[in-house]
Formats: C-alpha cells, sequence, structure tokens
C-alpha cells in the first residue's frame, strides 16, 4: 500500500502558465515533505520542502502548500518554463521514521513552449 | 556543493553475478542510502546507514547487501544478479539532523542479461 501517491502519472502545461503538482498521503505521523525534479539521466535534484507547523513554504517560482486534515500537499510552479520539464516526486518522513524518506511514484512534468 | 558521486552511469552483467555499485559522498554526511528507480513505482529504498560499519534494511533489501567500511563509501552488492534486479539504482546522502533533504547521485542504469 502507498504511503505516498501521486495520482497524474503526467501532466501538459502551456510555457508561462501555472503547472500545479499534486501528492496525497495515508500516514497522519509525516511531518516533513520534499519534492525533488528529475531529468532523464541524472539523479533527483532537491526542490523545496515544507514542515508541518507550515502551511505554505515559498521560493522563487516554487511554492508548496500543504493541507494536513487532507493530508494533502502541491506544487505550484508560476510562471511554468520549458526547463521545468521533468518528472517530480514527492517524499515525506515522519520523526518516527528517522531520517527515512517515503517516496511518490512521480509526475512527469512536460511545459509546451 | 554538495557532491555524491557512483561509480559507473551505466552497467551490464550477466544472471548469477556479483555485482558491486560504489558510492562515494564529499560532505562528511553520517547517511547514507540506496534506492532503485522503477517506473511508477518511485524511488524504493533497499539499504542505509547512519554510521560506519551500520547498516538496517530498507523496504526491498532481498537479494541485496551492503558495505559502510569509511563514512564517505557506500556499496551495493548483488549477491547473485537476477534479471529482476534490471532497474535504475539511486545512491543519497544526508545528515544526521531530522528534517534534512537527501542529496542523490546521477544512478546507475543496471542491466541483467
Amino acid at each position: 500500500d502507498q504511503q505516498v501517491k501521486q495520482n497524474s502519472p503526467s501532466l501538459s502545461v502551456q510555457e508561462g502558465r501555472i503547472s500545479i503538482l499534486n501528492c496525497d498521503y495515508t500516514n497522519s505521523m509525516f511531518d516533513y515533505f520534499l519534492w525533488y525534479k528529475k531529468y532523464p539521466a541524472e539523479g533527483p535534484t532537491f526542490l523545496i520542502s515544507i514542515s508541518s507547523i507550515k502551511d505554505k513554504n515559498e521560493d522563487g517560482r516554487f511554492t508548496v502548500f500543504l493541507n494536513k486534515s487532507a493530508k494533502h500537499l502541491s506544487l505550484h510552479i508560476v510562471p511554468s518554463q520549458p526547463g521545468d520539464s521533468a518528472v517530480y516526486f514527492c517524499a515525506a518522513s515522519a520523526r518516527n521514521y528517522g531520517q527515512n524518506f517515503v517516496f511518490g511514484p512521480g509526475t512527469r512534468l512536460s511545459v509546451l513552449p | 556543493d554538495v557532491k555524491v558521486t557512483q561509480s559507473s552511469r551505466y552497467l551490464v552483467k550477466r544472471t548469477g553475478e556479483k555485482v558491486f555499485l560504489e558510492c562515494v559522498q564529499d560532505m562528511d554526511h553520517e547517511n547514507m542510502f540506496w534506492y532503485r528507480q522503477d517506473p511508477g513505482l518511485g524511488l524504493r529504498l533497499i539499504y542505509f546507514s547512519y554510521d560506519v560499519k551500520m547498516k538496517e534494511k530498507g523496504d526491498i533489501p532481498e537479494g541485496y547487501s551492503v558495505s559502510r567500511e569509511k563514512k564517505e563509501r557506500f556499496s551495493l552488492i548483488l549477491e547473485s544478479a537476477s534479471t529482476n534486479q534490471t532497474s535504475m539504482y539511486l545512491c543519497a546522502s544526508s545528515f544526521r539532523l531530522s528534517n534534512q533533504p537527501q542529496h542523490f547521485g546521477d544512478g546507475t542504469r543496471l542491466s541483467i542479461l
């Protein structure tokens, strides 16, 4: 049973528009969440994180929103650029899980020029 | 900048061979991890280590073992390679403090024939 779900395997967005990537989790003990971006033939790169004491974290064009009651987080990219085309992984951890993360299956984002 | 280096980008081995995947990090991280990435399944944790000589099983340890003789180096061993171990293997490292992102290498694409 997947504890971290990304229900959209792929997403296409026009350049300049907003990209919204979604992630749902089942374990209420998760208290730290991250987004990673992965290009083909490269390792995942850390993008942005959020702690459960917050409901929003922003870094430039990237904003992560956390809705604890719904066990849902989302990554917003505004404006989207062709270089954002990649696979995005959501990951979660809990204090009693040590420093281990549980990763979602990923969403492939294509930003069309 | 954190550097996690995996010894091979591509590797082709035969069924039954013993396979070694090497990973080195240069940031004095205490934690090191081995994942495999398969389409639709995201990143799954094979083994991890919080310190030299220490190792812990992840979610899918069967058919694998690890070695951590030095802090900067974490090796993944396929004792007798099988075709279902064909995958992308990713090494990661992080500080021991909680809420720290993991930093990944570029991966080894392993094919078992």
